[in-house]
């Protein structure tokens, strides 16, 4: 699987658009970019994946360049309940094996 | 996601004790994984399971031995604890006939503790 490279932290005002890079410059051809967010000790929440096209769901959009070397994860307006650690993984189709790095601390703030 | 249980959320051992973590899904999913989290660093894969007879050793299975009573109930158990142990467990579940791709959902998580 790619290894992944993302920031150490990053703020946000809240109500602001939340834009988290993520760096896989190793990435294959069948592999997926997934992002998962985890909010204190709680369990990690899936937000979204893709392949090569953006995607956009409830949650956020995800962009991905069209080398699939990079991508970023927008949260469109961003509330004080998005602060938490978020992670980029990037993973096979049958993306059993999630490996999760540092990630990136995302703190919103008023 | 309350689809995903686990119990205890939390415990206290000592060393050399045997303790078992249980984790149950109403999901109807038919993958199930167990990670450990340590302070400031990511999850990291114990052992994983496809269906209830199939079991598969992660990163780091060394210390750990599972068993998946039932498509919903996937238990983790540390036969000697020992205090390097201590750490955020976390179950989790996907299913590829929800999905066309492996999505995993997590439980809340139980922290141990070995004294």
């Amino acid at each position: 699987d790619a290894k992944t490279t993302q920031p150490t932290s990053m703020d946000c005002a809240e109500g602001r658009a939340a834009n988290l890079p993520c760096n896989h410059s190793t990435i294959s051809g069948n592999e997926y970019v997934y992002w998962y967010r985890q909010i204190h000790s709680q369990g990690p929440q899936y937000i979204i994946h893709g392949l090569k096209n953006n995607e956009t769901n409830e949650m956020a959009s995800l962009i991905i360049t069209e080398d699939r070397k990079s991508s970023t994860l927008i949260l469109p307006h961003a509330t004080l309940r998005d602060t938490a650690v978020y992670y980029c993984i990037v993973t096979g189709e049958y993306g059993n094996k999630l490996v999760f790095g540092a990630g990136t601390i995302l703190r919103v703030k008023s | 996601d309350a689809d995903v249980t686990q119990t205890p959320r939390n415990r206290i051992t000592k060393t050399g004790k045997r303790i078992m973590l249980e984790c149950s899904q109403t999901k109807g999913h038919d993958r199930m994984y167990w990670y450990r989290q340590d302070p400031g660093l990511g999850l990291r894969l114990i052992y994983y399971s496809f269906d209830v007879k199939d079991i598969n050793k992660g990163e780091i299975s060394d210390g750990y031995s599972v068993s998946r009573q039932a498509q919903a109930k996937f238990s983790l158990s540390l036969e000697s604890a020992i205090p390097n142990q201590t750490a955020l467990y976390f179950c989790a579940t996907s299913d590829l006939q929800f999905s066309s791709t492996d999505t995993q959902y997590f439980g809340p998580g139980t922290r141990l503790t070995v004294l």
